[in-house]
């Protein structure tokens, strides 16, 4: 059964204090990993898609990266307005659906 | 262009009554998703639909949920004779295809609360 772990639960950084969110996987044929930023009462908003090891992307003050096993999604110099929560999700090769983890909550404060 | 849309945004029922919630995906997408998003849990895959067809019914809870679509666009979820731990926010997501490469795009959700 395919598994996506995040964490930390929840983190609370300084504005312009770096960090990164984890994501690690177990699944079967990876199609695809994607990170979705959630603000409170919202559906998910996508923002990346990553499909093999090594691959980066890019976008603001966000960056993701993925490995065989986990992908991180880097954080820097965040803004007040980067907090949401952020979820991980893997599209794998038996099924068209998405496997969410439970996130994590980012608070930026000033 | 527009996005996914759901309505309606709330609804409140009591234990017992049926609902039916509604799903608009981008014009032109082809694979709609229903999930659900319980207080403390990640989103759970309820259902998808490719075209007016559902190759995957893997994730709905029991035989009281069923789900439809017509005419390759708007698609209703039913919850018969709702329980309490019904309660959640049900999300619909759509994609150009059901393929990896196609992101999907989620509508802003229906917050159920059976009583």
């Amino acid at each position: 059964e395919d598994q996506v772990t995040q964490s930390p639960e929840a983190l609370r950084l300084q504005e312009g204090e770096s960090s990164s969110l984890n994501c690690s996987y177990t699944v079967s044929g990876l199609r695809g990993l994607f990170w979705y930023r959630q603000d409170p009462g919202k559906g998910p908003e996508f923002l990346f898609t990553l499909y093999s090891a090594g691959e980066e992307k890019e976008k603001e003050r966000l960056k993701a990266t993925l490995t065989k096993k986990e992908s991180f999604l880097h954080i820097t110099a965040p803004k007040p307005e980067d907090s949401a929560t952020y979820l991980c999700a893997v599209h794998t090769g038996t099924a068209s659906k998405l496997t969410f983890g439970t996130g994590t909550r980012l608070q930026v404060t000033l | 262009g527009a996005g996914v849309s759901q309505s309606p945004s709330n609804k409140v029922t009591e234990k017992g009554k049926d609902v039916e919630l509604r799903c608009d995906p981008i014009s032109g997408h082809t694979a709609l998703y229903w999930y659900r998003q319980s207080l403390g849990q990640g989103l759970e895959f309820l259902i998808y639909f490719q075209g007016n067809s559902a190759p995957d019914k893997s994730g709905l809870p029991s035989d009281r949920f069923s789900a439809e679509r017509t005419g390759g666009s708007v698609s209703t979820l039913t919850i018969q004779r709702t329980q309490q731990e019904d309660s959640a926010v049900y999300l619909c997501a759509s994609s150009f295809s059901d393929s990896s490469y196609n992101e999907q795009f989620f509508g802003p959700g229906t917050r159920l609360t059976v009583l």
